[in-house]
């Protein structure tokens, strides 16, 4: 497709169930990038992955969230036993590395994850 | 660690007023500093960068200057129109072998009024 794609666009679920976020970034985009963001708030880094390598998981809160991209480009955020503070929306984003398109980072419209 | 801090809002304006949007950055390296855009039920836009000390970044009549001195990144606009209506994010990154994370700012709601 033309931009990242993410689905769904709403999930709504009960407390303690696991869900799975998915994520199409740009065809041929190297980097792939998951980010949370609160309500009124800015979105905050959870994970990284340069092709099928995911080389910073520093920002998943906790073992619940896991994060995959087993094939170099679809990518999928799982949180397993979901608790409410899970609840926000969940950005994915592409980048093409190379030095002309460095640092451009590419968004999709997100998956908002309430949590009941 | 690296953070943004962003003028608190939300901001009202009359459309053609003149629009700052105030935004600050703490880091430990050298940052590249990013203006993103969030249109009502959009995903996030590139509005403008800038990768160095004294670049200023434009796109669609708004423009921020990197001050290093200041560690500054402000956004302005000279008129503002109905269709900025959004919500404006001041960002950076810390280039960290490729692993180009934003940092982002809590963002700041613009409202213009005709």
């Amino acid at each position: 497709g033309a931009g990242v794609s993410q689905s769904p666009r709403y999930k709504v679920a009960k407390r303690g169930q696991d869900v799975a976020l998915r994520c199409d970034p740009i065809s041929g985009h190297v980097s792939l990038f998951w980010y949370q963001q609160a309500l009124g708030q800015g979105p905050e880094f959870l994970t990284y992955f340069q092709n099928e390598a995911q080389l910073d998981k520093s920002g998943l809160p906790s073992d619940r969230f896991f994060a995959e991209r087993p094939e170099g480009s679809v990518s999928t955020l799982k949180i397993q036993r979901t608790q409410q503070e899970d609840s926000a929306v969940y950005l994915c984003a592409s980048s093409l590395e190379s030095v002309l398109a460095k640092n451009i980072q590419y968004f999709g419209a997100g998956t908002r994850l309430s949590v009941l | 660690g690296d953070s943004v801090t962003q003028m608190e809002g939300p901001v009202t304006l009359s459309e053609e007023a003149f629009l700052t949007i105030n935004c600050t950055y703490t880091a430990t390296g050298y940052p590249s500093l990013f203006w993103y855009v969030q249109y009502p039920g959009e995903g996030l836009q590139l509005l403008l960068k800038a990768t160095k000390a004294d670049d200023k970044g434009s796109n669609k009549g708004f423009e921020a200057t990197y001050r290093k001195e200041t560690t500054s990144f402000h956004l302005e606009k000279g008129s503002v129109q109905v269709s900025d209506s959004a919500v404006y994010f001041c960002a950076l990154i810390i280039s960290n072998f490729g692993n180009e994370k934003l940092t982002f700012g809590t963002g700041t709601r613009l409202t213009i009024i005709p």
